[in-house]
């Protein structure tokens, strides 16, 4: 089954401890992204990624890095959490970089800052 | 910049009324549009998309086409059902297709 997985799905943590959301896909996809979803804003772009080692800022990069060593995960790290991080957080997959293609998306991570 | 408006919500129908969402998009060039739907608890799934103008989405029962005179979406259906309780978000992709451009969704709520 084509699937994008997260872990964790839930995460409650306090300010300044570093934290790793990991990403996988099973669909050998060589894009990856992260978003953000916030309350009336709907979801942002973190992150994107066009290929093993090739990573590029979205539009809410700040606070954030990622990772592509393989193919199939694409981690988001936290190097110092603050409570404006707290969100719903997508990874999200697809095959190619145009722009007609469907992005799959995993079942988000809650985060929680204190 | 590119941007995406819609509704806001939320939506509260009965069983078997019709649905519309309203979206509009403001891009460079010719977008991709989609409509993306998330049920509780779950990660967002393609519900439809259209890659030109003129064309039409569909997708059980609900149906969108893509207006490029109005730059409009609309995402509708003739008659809703319980299960169809989720929010909806209207999105579209600029040409690099780096990203979607995601409206700031809309809650539908159905009730029997």
């Amino acid at each position: 089954e084509a699937q994008v997985t997260q872990n964790p799905r839930y995460l409650i943590t306090v300010t300044g401890k570093k934290l790793t959301v990991t990403c996988s896909q099973n669909m050998n996809h060589e894009y990856m992204s992260w978003y953000r979803q916030d309350p009336g804003l709907g979801l942002r772009q973190i992150y994107y990624s066009m290929n093993v080692e090739v990573t590029d800022k979205g539009d809410v990069p700040e606070g954030y890095k990622v990772s592509r060593k393989e193919k199939r995960n694409f981690p988001l790290i936290l190097e110092s959490p603050s409570p404006n991080q707290t969100s719903l957080y997508f990874c999200a997959s697809f095959g190619s970089g145009i722009g007609t293609d469907t992005q799959y998306f995993g079942p988000g991570t809650r985060l929680t800052v204190l | 910049g590119n941007s995406v408006t819609q509704m806001e919500g939320p939506v509260t129908l009965s069983e078997e009324a019709f649905l519309t969402i309203n979206c509009t998009y403001t891009a460079t060039g010719y977008p991709s549009l989609f409509w993306y739907v998330q049920y509780p608890g779950e990660g967002l799934q393609l519900l439809l998309k259209a890659t030109k103008a003129d064309d039409k989405g569909s997708n059980k029962g609900f149906e969108a086409t893509y207006r490029k005179e109005t730059t409009s979406f609309h995402l509708e259906k003739g008659s809703v059902q319980v299960s169809d309780s989720a929010v909806y978000f209207c999105a579209l992709s600029d040409l690099r297709g780096n990203k979607l451009v995601f409206g700031a969704g809309t809650i539908l709520r159905v009730k029997s």
